[in-house]
């Protein structure tokens, strides 16, 4: 089965603090993309990665980063973290890069909390 | 550009009763459409995806959902609740932008009373 993990579950952070999300999968996946969840809003693109090194904006890119170093680990950053960030962030992975009916398998994600 | 209506944020059955989660696309480019549910406290896991094969597409624990290109819709059913069955369902469609992107809609909260 694949497995995509994410760092934590939980976390609360203060206003202006540097937050690193880290999310790992274990089946070789080109495609990495993390989303942000809000009720009513449904799950939100952004930033995705179709390769090492490689990542592309999604919807909603401003205030965030990432990294993808190696190819199972894909990270968020959000530089100075702002309570508007307070939000579910999901994690998710899928096979191949370009591959349009390909399934994408989720973390289980991590409610931020920022005061 | 491509669009995911879900109409309705909360339905509510009986057990027993016909589930009937309805979600209509709006897609520039032949659709794939995808259904996806999230149980409490845990991430998406795919139910089923249209991928133009078949029109009746059958998914995990018993669900269902049909293609109607005339409608523009891909509506989710199931014959008969389950308790099991509470969870939040998102309808998504491929972006055209390639690289498996989804763009999903906003959420449906199924709630299965006795």
């Amino acid at each position: 089965d694949v497995k995509v993990t994410q760092s934590s579950r939980y976390l609360v952070k203060r206003t202006g603090e540097k937050v690193f999300l880290e999310c790992v999968q274990d089946m070789d996946h080109e495609n990495m993309f993390w989303y942000r969840q809000d009720p009513g809003l449904g799950l939100r693109l952004i930033y995705f990665s179709y390769d090492v090194k490689m990542k592309e904006k999604g919807d909603i890119p401003e205030g965030y980063s990432v990294s993808r170093e190696k190819k199972e680990r894909f990270s968020l950053i959000l530089e100075s973290a702002s309570t508007n960030q307070t939000s579910m962030y999901l994690c998710a992975s899928s096979l191949i890069a370009g591959g349009v009916t390909d399934t994408q398998y989720f973390g289980p994600g991590t409610r931020l909390t920022v005061l | 550009a491509q669009s995911v209506t879900q109409l309705g944020s909360h339905v509510s059955v009986s057990e027993g009763a016909l589930v009937l989660l309805r979600c209509n696309y709006s897609s520039s480019v032949p659709p794939y459409l995808f259904w996806y549910v999230q149980y409490p406290n845990q991430g998406l896991q795919l139910l089923l995806k249209y991928t133009s094969a078949a029109t009746l597409v059958k998914g995990i624990n018993g669900f269902e959902a049909e293609f109607k290109k005339s409608e523009t819709s891909f509506h989710l059913t199931k014959p008969s609740a389950h308790m099991s069955d509470a969870a939040e369902y998102f309808c998504a469609v491929s972006s055209s932008g390639g690289y498996n992107k989804l763009i999903f809609g906003a959420g449906t909260r199924l709630a299965v009373h006795p």
